[in-house]
């Protein structure tokens, strides 16, 4: 089945700064790429998604690139805010396959004032 | 819209009873899974219903179980807890196969 590798962990960032969180994959067979935000105490939310056939999305401050021969996606979010603090996950799978979407563990992002 | 609603909130078991979560999903979003949130494993994927069928399903034992009524609305059940089973459970719901939506979730202590 797929398994998705997330790094790092944890990332502090000065407000204002950029952070990146990379997810690699490994089925090739993969084609739908999300990210969830979640906060403390609330339902993971969806930020931003991505398919195979795109190679990047952009949405306001928040954007994902894709290589699929690499198979890694990242997550960027620029001019970082207080309140985009949060654990976020990125996860991977294949439209009708039997796994459902497969999470990476999450990266705590800290947004330092 | 109201979003996804799980009943109850928090749940307190013991060891080898068993338990039933309930999820309502978006209005007129047929597919309903199930994750386990956990700080070890993270999210992991337990089943998928669509139109009363499982259609998908994790690697999780046959305590775990679900079922998918008529008006979409789905329970989870677990049967003989154990202390492991101590986890936040995720009910989400999508129009798509994969635009998932999730619920707040039910907090399930096994002591």
């Amino acid at each position: 089945g797929e398994n998705v590798e997330q790094h790092p962990s944890t990332l502090s960032v000065q407000e204002g700064d950029s952070a990146v969180i990379k997810c690699t994959y490994s089925d090739s067979a993969s084609n739908y790429f999300p990210w969830y935000k979640q906060e403390l105490g609330k339902r993971p939310q969806l930020i931003i998604d991505i398919r195979s056939n795109v190679g990047e999305k952009k949405d306001q401050r928040i954007a994902v690139t894709l290589n699929k021969t690499a198979k890694h996606f990242s997550l960027h979010i620029t001019e970082t805010q207080p309140e985009d603090s949060a654990v976020y996950f990125c996860a991977a799978s294949n439209r009708g396959g039997a796994d459902g979407l497969t999470f990476g563990k999450g990266t705590h992002l800290i947004i330092q004032p | 819209k109201a979003g996804v609603t799980q009943t109850p909130r928090y749940l307190i078991k013991t060891r080898g009873q068993q338990v039933t979560l309930s999820c309502s999903p978006i209005s007129g979003h047929r597919s309903v899974s199930w994750y386990q949130q956990t700080p070890g494993q993270g999210l992991q994927f337990l089943f998928e219903y669509f139109s009363e069928t499982q259609r998908n399903k994790g690697n999780f034992p046959g305590r775990f179980s679900g079922r998918q009524f008529s008006n979409s609305r789905s329970e989870m059940n677990v049967s003989t807890l154990e202390l492991g089973d101590s986890a936040l459970y995720l009910c989400a719901s999508s129009s798509e196969q994969e635009k998932l939506f999730f619920g707040s979730g039910t907090q399930l202590s096994v002591l």
